[in-house]
């Protein structure tokens, strides 16, 4: 079993639609929580970091925690065909390396 | 551009012959990673630096990598001996270290490895 699991999709939405893309992980240590966005054949933006359980909003974006039941959760509002790309939940403890989800592609049609 | 960059962005190269991947961190950041990513996955840790001094490398680093980071500024990831199964993308990434933890990890354009 993989420490952090994502749904690979594909999933297709239309444009305006709000986006619900999931992560689900094992390791209690893991204390630190991002989402990064990858276009195809590019290097991973980050998108959000966060630390503690609860809601963070950044414009059209917010993301949640729940560590508690060890779910991550990223929401799209208003998504655009811009937004098409592979969603990659990270997460680390303490410190050092991140461990990544597989990644969801994400397409948007206008 | 302060981003962190990678060269060169595609290599080709046949089985059996050695390659060289560059990054340069962004200018303030302390810590320097590497990871390979593969078709359809997320990225997996390959090694990371602090300053110079290299803290931890991956079981995924065979005896056929080896990086560098001599004056804690860029680094190179080498790969001797390429195999088929070297081809993947490889990203450098970079953070600062603060009070003991280092935060958002930022992340160069890749290397893509192709090996015929």
């Amino acid at each position: 079993q993989k420490e952090v699991e994502q749904d690979p999709g594909p999933l297709s939405v239309p444009e305006g639609a709000i986006v619900s893309l999931n992560c689900t992980y094992s390791n209690s240590a893991f204390q630190y929580f991002m989402w990064y966005r990858q276009y195809s054949r590019k290097g991973p933006e980050l998108l959000m970091y966060t630390y503690s359980s609860g809601n963070k909003e950044d414009g059209r974006f917010t993301a949640q925690v729940d560590k508690s039941s060890k779910y991550i959760s990223l929401f799209i509002r208003d998504s655009q065909p811009s937004d098409s790309a592979t969603y990659l939940c990270a997460m680390k403890w303490y410190g050092n390396k991140l461990v990544f989800g597989a990644g969801t592609i994400l397409r948007v049609k206008s | 551009d302060t981003g962190v960059s990678q060269n060169p962005r595609h290599k080709i190269t046949k089985r059996g012959q050695n390659v060289t991947f560059r990054c340069d961190p962004i200018s303030e950041h302390n810590r320097l990673y590497w990871y390979r990513q593969t078709l359809g996955q997320g990225p997996e840790f390959l090694t990371y630096f602090q300053n110079e001094a290299q803290l931890e490398k991956s079981r995924l680093l065979s005896d056929r990598f080896s990086a560098e980071r001599p004056k804690g500024s860029f680094s190179t990831l080498e790969i001797q001996r390429t195999e088929q199964g070297d081809s993947a993308m490889y990203l450098c990434a970079s953070s600062l270290l603060i009070h003991g933890d280092s935060y958002e990890q930022y992340f160069g354009p890749g290397t893509r490895l192709t090996v015929t």
